[in-house]
């Protein structure tokens, strides 16, 4: 899981507190994509950046704030979060962002708490 | 609305036998169809995808998949399951008109048994 790299991978935090995950493709691809995976739900989009512009935001509470500084790496900065967004956050990307046939990569993702 | 359902949450196969994880969809348009793997405390890992052409697509690890247009079916099949292919498993569809989402099944967990 070179390709995607995500840290980091185990995040503890109380709902007070300001965090960020890291998120770093080394495939070269131009769209980057971060994911919520909570237990027995489908993969929930979060956000979607193409060519480091955002052109996707799925109705995600304004705690979550995404950064895209360039086309290789991703943040999602978190602050005053709530018990319930604790989740397993998966960063991908893919070579564009609206091509229906691309192949989105996965990291290995954050296992965020929310005490 | 576009959909993927995983009538499975778990489907248990002896090591050696063949396995089958289903997945049915309903799209407009032509779908695009994923298969992606996740093991424990990992991301989802690519296996295989249809696009066009040869309704049997062959994947990474010995998996493949059938697509089955009249019947909007996508399986997952492997002739010989493995102990190493315990993991959870999620079927995704896109397509030219559903703008940036890929629209990801429930998963379904696969148990093999030695």
């Amino acid at each position: 899981e070179t390709g995607v790299t995500q840290t980091p991978r185990h995040l503890v935090m109380g709902m007070t507190n300001k965090k960020s995950l890291k998120c770093e493709q080394h495939l070269g691809h131009n769209a980057m994509y971060w994911y919520k995976q909570s237990a027995k739900k489908p993969l929930e989009l979060m956000f979607v950046y193409s060519l480091e512009e955002r052109v996707e935001n799925n109705s995600v509470p304004s705690r979550f704030s995404p950064e895209c500084p360039n086309s290789s790496h991703l943040f999602l900065h978190l602050h005053t979060l709530q018990p319930e967004d604790s989740a397993l956050y998966l960063c991908a990307s893919s070579q564009a962002a609206k091509s229906p046939t691309d192949t989105q990569y996965f990291g290995p993702g954050t296992r965020l708490t929310v005490l | 609305a576009q959909s993927v359902a995983q009538p499975e949450d778990q489907v248990n196969v002896a090591e050696g036998n063949p396995l089958t994880v289903k997945c049915t969809y309903s799209v407009s348009g032509n779908p695009y169809l994923f298969w992606y793997v996740q093991y424990p405390n990992r991301g989802l890992q690519f296996l295989l995808k249809y696009i066009t052409g040869d309704n049997l697509v062959k994947g990474s690890y010995g998996f493949e998949a059938e697509f089955n247009k009249s019947q909007t079916s996508f399986h997952l099949k492997k002739p010989s399951a493995l102990v190493s292919d315990s993991a959870l498993y999620f079927c995704a569809v896109r397509t030219g008109t559903g703008g940036f989402k890929t629209i990801f099944g429930a998963g379904t967990r696969l148990f093999v048994k030695a």
